[in-house]
């Protein structure tokens, strides 16, 4: 079993509709979470932490559940900008991160 | 800021030559990291530093690769001899504590015909 699974997608949705991702992680102990995002042929980069209370940014809201171990990604009003692969990311504490492999979100007019 | 800069953007070389990847952090930065990533595997963690030591090498594929971090500016990666299989997109990574997650260079594409 992968330390942090996600769904692969494709997940294609209409501008303006709301999508939500999730991920699971194997390890209890995990301490920090985070989304990336990363476009076709550039590097990942930081979307957002998730902590237990949520957070939000904009249209973007992010949750963490300890006791089931997942994080999940809400996205509202979907733009055509926010076509991409959204990374879910683990770390220990150990001072690496462990990355899933991504789930590939592509909004359409 | 210029972030973090990874040298070359792509590189093509042959099978048992030597290949040397760049990275410089962000300045301030005490820990780094280098990520490969292929469509197969995903990105992997080949090995990271924390002050300039490195601390786990254990996602280093083989012999054939080794890194440095001589200064808290600079480290390499290097592969000798490169394989095809080598072939991927080789991230470097800084960031100054686990709970403020990473900042990513460019990458550096290789192939290795």
């Amino acid at each position: 079993r992968k330390e942090v699974e996600q769904d692969p997608g494709p997940f294609n949705v209409p501008e303006g509709a709301t999508v939500a991702f999730n991920c699971t992680y194997s390890n209890s102990a995990s301490q920090s979470f985070f989304w990336y995002r990363q476009d076709c042929r550039k590097e990942p980069k930081l979307l957002m932490s998730v902590y237990s209370s949520g957070n939000e940014d904009g249209r973007f809201t992010a949750q963490l559940n300890r006791a089931s171990q997942y994080i999940s990604l809400l996205i509202r009003d979907s733009k055509l900008s926010d076509s991409a692969t959204y990374l879910c990311v683990v770390n220990k504490g150990s001072g690496k991160s462990t990355f899933g492999d991504g789930t590939t979100l592509t909004v359409k007019p | 800021d210029a972030g973090v800069i990874q040298s070359p953007r792509h590189e093509v070389t042959e099978m048992g030559q030597e290949v040397t990847l760049r990275c410089k952090p962000i300045s301030g930065h005490n820990s780094l990291f280098w990520y490969r990533q292929t469509m197969m595997r995903g990105l992997e963690l080949l090995i990271y530093f924390n002050n300039n030591v490195p601390i786990d090498d254990s996602g280093m594929p083989e012999d054939r690769f080794s890194a440095k971090m001589p200064n808290a500016s600079f480290s390499t990666l290097k592969i000798q001899p490169s394989e095809p299989r080598d072939s991927a997109v080789y991230f470097c990574a800084s960031s100054t504590k686990d709970s403020y997650g990473y900042t990513f260079g460019s990458g550096t594409r290789l192939t290795v015909v």
